[in-house]
């Protein structure tokens, strides 16, 4: 099916752990994004990524990791992953006007 | 970015046409006003955007003051499937610029 989707939908993880969030878009479209929502801050975005091997950081991408070696897939990883990261990731594509979000993944760091 | 102001909540009645403002009295020349919506448990949609003249989609209408300080998103019909947050952003169409940058939003509650 056409569209960005991601992976896991749910996430529950332990402090401490590497944990990597999956986004895939099947449009080819130049530019990705990152964000994170919380209650009290809204979308915030993390880091995005202009084309296949140039990324750079949003507002909050500290404990945040990202590649993007094919123009398709964006993956965010956290390294260590602390109780403050508890939240709902979306990403997101967008070629021209436009932007498309996945429907996002719930994630819990115990 | 430049800022907008929007407020926190609205109501409407199922089936009347609803006018969700947005102020934007620092926005210059080159952003593009955009709205997105998010629907509880969902990721945000777009909507509509516009650079200086109204515009018109399947889904809304979007007005722009003459001197662009402010718009106005319109439903024509509001239904129950339209309750959502409602965001109003601006983009510049300026190199670098390849961001949304989100704010609080509208929460649109629709009465049956």
């Amino acid at each position: 099916d056409a569209g960005i989707t991601q992976s896991p939908r749910y996430k529950i993880t332990e402090t401490g752990r590497q944990v990597t969030l999956m986004c895939h878009q099947t449009w080819s479209h130049s530019y990705m994004f990152w964000y994170r929502q919380d209650l009290g801050h809204g979308l915030r975005l993390i880091y995005y990524s202009a084309a296949a091997d140039i990324t750079d950081k949003g507002e909050v991408p500290d404990g945040y990791v990202v590649s993007r070696s094919k123009t398709e897939n964006f993956p965010l990883t956290l390294e260590s992953a602390t109780r403050s990261q508890t939240s709902v990731y979306f990403c997101a594509s967008r070629q021209g006007q436009e932007a498309f979000f996945g429907q996002g993944t719930r994630l819990t760091v115990v | 970015d430049a800022k907008t102001t929007q407020p926190n909540s609205m109501e409407s009645n199922e089936e009347e046409p609803v006018h969700l403002p947005c102020n934007h009295s620092t926005i210059s020349g080159t952003d593009y006003i955009h709205w997105y919506r998010q629907l509880p448990s969902q990721g945000p949609e777009y909507v509509i955007h516009g650079l200086t003249s109204n515009v018109n989609n399947r889904m809304a209408s979007l007005a722009i003051a003459e001197d662009r300080k402010s718009s106005t998103l319109i439903l024509h019909r509001a239904t129950l499937r339209d309750a959502a947050v409602y965001y109003c952003i601006l983009r510049s169409s300026g190199a670098g610029s390849y961001q949304l940058t989100f704010g609080k939003g509208t929460k649109l509650s629709v009465i049956p």
